[in-house]
């Protein structure tokens, strides 16, 4: 299967500093990323999806300004989380694919806000 | 709306025994993707099996098995003799085909298997 990375795997920060994950699709150019985010014992829960070079498009009730994507090229996607809070841990996965491909997922990171 | 229950919330077995995990689904496109996802203790997604409406012949993989029954809306999952290793957490999920490719997956709330040695 191809090879979808995540960096870094595990993050602490303080309240109020913003965290940025990066996706990498290794072996294949992703037209479409997504990322997801799991707390503990539940399921993935799609946050957005992004296209290179365009825009993304956020799920109801996911705050665009709070959970930044950019999806710069066909490999690439990042995810800042803004002036992270507590309530903002969690596991934060991405995923790749291309076009109608199955979806590859990277080992996720895992948040800790103090 | 498309909708993934998995009713087996945690199930444990005793290694060497077979067991199978449940999957109904609901959607309204006549065209769609279901799969399963293994997720370890690690926190990784481990892609299982992808299988297209269109196609409702079961698959055997090793010890792993799916049966698709679409006048049931159910994509069962059967791990035989199965393994300490076996333990994870796994995941039914959804997809619909669009030409743009921006078809994001519908998860269940996963099943938590584990297996005693």
């Amino acid at each position: 299967g191809a090879v979808v990375s995540q960096h870094p795997s595990w993050v602490i920060c303080k309240s109020g500093t913003s965290v940025k994950i990066e996706c990498r699709s290794l072996d294949f150019q992703a037209t479409t990323m997504f990322w997801y985010r799991q707390f503990p014992k539940q399921s993935l829960m799609l946050m957005a999806t992004s296209n290179e070079g365009s825009k993304a498009t956020y799920e109801q009730g996911v705050e665009k300004d709070k959970f930044l994507i950019n999806h710069a090229s066909l490999t690439l996607s990042t995810l800042t989380v803004t002036s992270a809070h507590p309530e903002d841990s969690s596991f934060y996965i991405c995923s790749a694919k291309r076009g109608q491909e199955t979806q590859y997922f990277g080992p996720g990171t895992r948040l800790l806000v103090l | 709306a498309q909708k993934v229950t998995q009713a087996q919330t945690e199930i444990s077995v005793v290694e060497k025994e077979d067991v199978t995990l449940d999957c109904v689904y609901e959607t309204r496109d006549t065209t769609y993707y279901l799969f399963w996802y293994k997720q370890p203790p690690s926190g990784e997604l481990v892609f299982l099996i992808r299988r297209n409406s269109f196609d409702e012949q079961n698959e055997i993989s090793g010890r792993y098995s799916w049966n698709f029954q679409k006048s049931t809306s159910s994509f069962n999952f059967t791990i035989t003799a199965s393994q300490v290793v076996d333990s994870a957490v796994y995941f039914c999920a959804l997809s619909g085909i669009w030409n743009s490719g921006n078809t994001p997956l519908v998860f269940g709330k996963g099943t938590r298997l584990s297996v005693i040695a």
